[in-house]
């Protein structure tokens, strides 16, 4: 099975700042990648499809890029709803795995 | 827009059955373009996909589970299912029920459903 593996594992920023999370997967996916924003104590949320394709609704700051097997979740102009569990899933073939997560603290 | 409603018992015994079922409201479960998913997250980890089915009834699933895993769907009362047999502590997680674009990602949860095993 294709591997995902996400660093770093947390980080903790300012409102303002911008943030870079990686997701890199065991073999190349293509595009076959999304992005996911968990707030504690709720589901999931679809930020990202494609690598790069933004979900209905998403604010622009979130900007998702990559091919193959290295892929990049950047948040720009962080805001104080950002503070989340992120994930990272590759879609090319089942079994669909996700990433290990990347928690972001706001300062 | 669609909902998804998770139900089901939130303590199973050990080597019981976990069964939990999911509704479906707002957007038809026939869709072709929708697979309808099962994925869990034990407490303070990370998310596990479980599987999902079809609206014809087609089935992928884990392959770490595949012998414990039952997933039903019936159309006509908007519902899927899914029963987990055999059930040890390590099966104690938030399931979620989720709509999955084409197989691919998934772009509508449920609330998810606590389900301890003890």
């Amino acid at each position: 099975d294709i591997q995902m593996t996400q660093s770093p594992s947390s980080l903790s920023a300012s409102v303002g700042d911008g943030v870079t999370i990686t997701c890199r997967a065991s073999q190349g996916i293509s595009y076959y990648l999304a992005w996911y924003q968990q707030k504690a104590g709720n589901a999931p949320k679809l930020l990202i499809y494609a690598a790069s394709t933004l979900q209905s609704g998403v604010p622009s700051r979130f900007i998702g890029s990559g091919s193959g097997t290295d892929f990049t979740l950047t948040i720009t102009s962080l805001q104080p709803e950002d503070a989340a569990t992120y994930y990272c899933q590759k879609y090319i073939r089942a079994p669909y795995i996700f990433g290990q997560g990347t928690k972001l603290e706001i300062k | 827009q669609v909902q998804l409603q998770e139900s089901g018992p939130g303590l199973v015994k050990p080597s019981q059955t976990l069964s939990l079922t999911c509704n479906v409201s707002g957007g038809s479960i026939n869709s072709g373009d929708y697979y309808w998913s099962w994925i869990r997250q034990p407490p303070g980890k990370g998310l596990e996909w479980i599987g999902y089915i079809y609206y014809n009834g087609g089935i992928w699933d884990n392959p770490s589970l595949r012998s414990r895993l039952t997933i039903t769907i019936d159309t006509s009362k908007s519902q899927f299912s899914l029963q987990l047999h055999s059930v040890t502590a390590a099966d104690t997680a938030v399931y979620y029920c989720a709509r999955a674009y084409s197989g691919w990602y998934f772009d509508s949860w449920g609330q998810g459903t606590l389900v301890t095993v003890s």
